[in-house]
């Protein structure tokens, strides 16, 4: 596609449910970032892959947080057993390469959790 | 750890008026800074990228300057308009971790 498409662009969900959220990089791109921004907060770095592999989890704020993404292309960021912290707006970048290349960001998906 | 810190934290000025951001980082092992405008409730429009080896790039009424062994970055956006402001965030990819770390950002505000 011409950019990095996030779905679903909105999302409310009941406390203790799971989601799925879900990133389509621009086609070629083999560097992929999740990033999380809360209310008035600024941008916190999730998970970054390279390839089909995620060299750096780091990010991810507990073991509730899982992200996978599959053929080099399209990435899912799991949330378990929501709770209201997570509410954020969950933003998704690619690159062509990491290091040295531009980095394009999705709309995001605004997660609310009630 | 890389920490951001972007000054002022807010901006207003005239239209017309040129403007001066900037970004400090504290480690200065990194591939490249990229700069980014962020409109309320949208994603993140790449500005301007500058690698590590340049020290400045320019596009249209935008020029990004890079220091990074004092690990300082500049943009300037000339005669500003209504249509700039916006939250702008400047990110240092990082050598070892290939993180882009963010700043809070500079909100602006262009007054007609």
């Amino acid at each position: 596609g011409a950019g990095v498409s996030q779905s679903p662009s909105n999302k409310v969900t009941e406390k203790g449910k799971d989601v799925e959220l879900r990133c389509d990089p621009i086609s070629g791109h083999t560097a992929l970032y999740w990033y999380r921004q809360s209310l008035g907060q600024g941008l916190e770095f999730l998970i970054y892959f390279q390839g089909n592999s995620a060299p750096d989890k780091s990010g991810l704020p507990s073991d509730r947080f899982s992200a996978e993404r599959t053929g080099g292309s399209v990435s899912t960021l799991t949330i378990q057993r929501t709770q209201q912290e997570d509410s954020a707006v969950y933003l998704c970048a690619s690159s062509l390469n990491r290091g040295s290349t531009e980095a394009f960001f999705g709309q995001g998906t605004r997660l609310t959790v009630v | 750890k890389q920490e951001v810190t972007q000054i002022p934290a807010a901006l207003s000025v005239p239209e017309g008026e040129n403007l001066v951001l900037n970004c400090s980082f504290t480690d200065s092992a990194i591939y490249n800074l990229q700069w980014f405008r962020q409109d309320p409730g949208k994603g993140l429009t790449s500005l301007l990228l500058i690698q590590s080896s340049q020290r400045e790039q320019t596009s249209g009424r935008l020029n990004a300057s890079l220091d990074k062994s004092s690990g300082r970055s500049t943009l300037y956006i000339a005669a500003s308009q209504p249509g700039d402001s916006a939250t702008y965030l400047c990110a240092p990819e990082g050598l070892n971790d290939y993180k882009l770390s963010f700043g809070a950002g500079t909100t602006v505000t262009v007054r007609a």
